[in-house]
């Protein structure tokens, strides 16, 4: 089954300390996977993809196949990442394509 | 200005309606995507469209209707046979490798 867990709803720490959003994944193929945030009154946008190994606004992602996890990881948090964030993974079904989306966590970073 | 206008961005439903959500893109892409956004589950897969034409059932697709008449327009069809409809609908499209997906403002579906 194909399918994407963000054990956390809600995770909230001070400004300055590190961050780490969960996401595990399930999947036969080889996983694409992305991490889409969404700040308070924005759109939805993709924030990083495994794929480019890059990191944007201070945040990476390792891809562990081993423990089939992608969380994301910032050393030092500020009060502008407060926003939701979403974990998704690229699935093949049939001859197309879907993305499929964790629950969400709710980040929280206080001053 | 580019990218996927939603409309309304509000939207009310009564008992035994139906109702459709548009949504078009002018960023020429093939494929669009309808989810729906509830709180604590995340975003899930109604319908999604690769190509004019042609579309496929996502995971929850019971209660809904879509069509793929011309490539920047994917309007959403909430029937009666959707008995819990309230929420925020997104709709999305994709670029042609899939790598990203463009999201629009949303729709909020309350019912009365």
């Amino acid at each position: 089954a194909q399918r994407v867990t963000q054990p956390e709803k809600l995770l909230s720490v001070f400004k300055g300390a590190p961050v780490e959003l969960k996401c595990n994944y399930s999947y036969s193929g080889s996983p694409e996977l992305f991490w889409y945030v969404q700040y308070s009154r924005q759109r939805l946008q993709l924030l990083l993809r495994h794929i480019s190994r890059e990191s944007i606004k201070g945040f990476t992602a390792d891809l562990n196949k081993g423990e089939t996890s992608f969380h994301l990881k910032k050393p030092f948090a500020q009060e502008e990442d407060s926003a939701m964030y979403y974990c998704a993974l690229l699935a093949a079904v049939d001859s197309s394509y879907k993305l499929i989306f964790g629950s969400g966590t709710r980040l929280l970073v206080r001053p | 200005d580019g990218g996927i206008t939603q409309s309304p961005k509000y939207l009310f439903r009564k008992e035994g309606q139906n109702v459709t959500l548009s949504c078009e893109q002018n960023l020429n892409h093939d494929a669009m995507y309808w989810y729906r956004q509830d709180p604590g589950q995340g975003l899930r897969l109604i319908y999604y469209s690769q190509i004019v034409n042609d579309f496929q059932k996502g995971d929850i697709a019971e209660g809904y209707s879509v069509s793929r008449e011309k490539k920047e327009s994917f309007p959403l069809t909430v029937t009666s046979a959707q008995k819990n409809p309230t929420a925020f609908y997104l709709c999305a499209s994709s670029t042609p490798d899939r790598d990203e997906l463009f999201f629009g403002s949303g729709t909020q579906l309350s019912v009365l």
